[in-house]
């Protein structure tokens, strides 16, 4: 069965990166692009933009064109979201999912961004 | 970017009754393939949203025929007939037509 398994919850501090995996599987990885989506606390999903899974050509939505970077690693059909200087607007859950119908969503990763 | 506009906010019901949510865009969905890329999903309480329709009116897999979706152009309606306790959740609308892709702000779907 098609599934998007994401990495476990984070803890950091203003400034820090950190690099949120989404690991594919039951499906051609290349088949499908991967998008990624926010969810700050108690609020609505905001877009964030995606990768293509033949290319690695990343777009990103405007809130998203600085310090995050989508990336892939196809031999393991894996998507990467790495947020480099933290902020505290940062805290969210973060979804990968797969192609514009968002078909399947990874369970999402808590990211907690505290001093 | 495309502002999807859904209503109401939030919608109580009772379990066996029946329920519309609006969505409507800022602009036409209609994609220059002719595909409208207008979905619908729920977000259940701390999971991840399910997607329930897509293109408008197309059940996704395992879906039930109690959720239909209808629709055209800018304005979109997705019903739920026979509402059940596993319905209960948070429901969005997305257009995958025009990047960014956009999703409305949610309908709160709870009971009476």
């Amino acid at each position: 069965q098609i599934q998007l398994v994401q990495s476990g919850p984070e803890l950091k501090k203003p400034g820090e990166s950190l690099k949120i995996s989404c690991k594919a599987s039951g499906y051609t990885f290349t088949d499908y692009a991967m998008q990624w989506v926010k969810q700050a606390p108690g609020k609505g999903l905001q877009y964030m933009g995606w990768i293509n899974t033949q290319t690695g050509k990343p777009t990103y939505a405007d809130d998203f064109k600085e310090r995050f970077v989508f990336s892939l690693e196809t031999s393991a059909s894996t998507a990467y979201l790495q947020i480099n200087n933290l902020k505290n607007e940062d805290t969210a859950t973060y979804f990968c999912a797969r192609n514009r119908y968002f078909d399947y969503w990874g369970q999402g990763v808590m990211v907690t961004v505290s001093s | 970017d495309v502002v999807m506009t859904q209503t109401p906010v939030s919608l109580s019901v009772s379990l066996g009754g029946q329920v519309s949510i609006s969505c409507r865009s800022s602009q036409s969905l209609v994609h220059n393939n002719g595909n409208t890329y207008l979905s619908w999903y729920l977000q259940k309480p701390g999971q991840s949203p399910q997607l329930l329709i897509y293109k408008v009116s197309n059940r996704f897999s395992g879906i039930s025929d109690r959720f239909s979706g209808s629709g055209s152009g800018t304005d979109f309606t997705l019903k739920i007939s026979r509402v059940e306790p596993d319905d209960l959740g948070v429901y969005y609308c997305g257009q995958g037509t025009q990047y960014p892709y956009t999703f409305g702000a949610g309908t709160k779907l709870e009971l009476k």
